[in-house]
């Protein structure tokens, strides 16, 4: 069967760096998203990766590493806006996106 | 900016009743999807339409069925409601494209007594 793992929870503290990892077993890969979710809003795209290696965007960073299966979210200058959910999502060989069930971040003062 | 909007935030519901889930986009995406999302799970993909009038199912397509007449709007329906349906229900398009960025709806929260 077609899994994504990731963290239910994780706990960080405002300015530090935190890193959210994602492992999956899915039919075939066509890239992996990472997605943020505030509690009661709409999920909203972070970045891509299809190739192995880092993506940085400002304050986060995405890697992949394909041969296996992993890849991870780094968030660096923690801000308390950054408190979400972070869902991890592979695109299998059928192009479907299999979905995480997301790990909630909290930020502490 | 993409718009992708939801017809309801908050919708209750009663056993056996039809209901039906409204989505519109603003950017003439070919693609859309419907989702449930439930504590604890990550998101389930009920129905998804690559083109007007056509439509794939998902992984729980049972219960539901959906409805694409026009390129911007995506209906969900629920034929005859039941507790195991409470869910938030989320709506998501995309342009077809090598990357294919779903965009989301804000969900509806759908709660069936």
């Amino acid at each position: 069967g077609q899994n994504i793992d990731q963290p239910t929870e994780m706990t960080a503290t405002e300015g530090a760096i935190v890193q959210i990892n994602c492992t999956y077993q899915t039919s075939g890969f066509n890239g992996l998203f990472w997605y943020q979710q505030h509690a009661g809003e709409a999920p909203t795209f972070l970045s891509y990766n299809v190739l192995d290696g880092l993506e940085e965007k400002g304050r986060f960073s995405s890697f992949l590493s394909r041969s296996k299966g992993y890849s991870y979210l780094l968030l660096k200058e923690l801000q308390m806006k950054d408190s979400a959910s972070y869902l991890c999502a592979v695109r299998d060989s059928n192009y479907q996106l299999i979905w995480g069930a997301g790990t909630k971040l909290i930020i502490k003062p | 900016d993409v718009k992708v909007t939801q017809s309801s935030r908050y919708l209750v519901k009663r056993t056996g009743e039809k209901v039906f889930l409204e989505c519109v986009q603003d950017m003439d995406h070919e693609n859309m999807f419907w989702y449930r999302q439930d504590p604890g799970l990550g998101l389930r993909l009920i129905y998804f339409s690559y083109d007007v009038k056509m439509k794939e199912k998902g992984d729980i397509p049972e219960g539901y069925s959906v409805s694409r007449e026009k390129k911007e709007r995506f209906s969900l329906i629920l034929e005859s409601a039941s507790t195991n349906q409470t869910s938030m229900y989320l709506c998501a398009s995309s342009f077809r494209s090598d990357v294919d960025t779903q965009y989301f709806g804000p969900g509806t929260r759908l709660t069936v007594l």
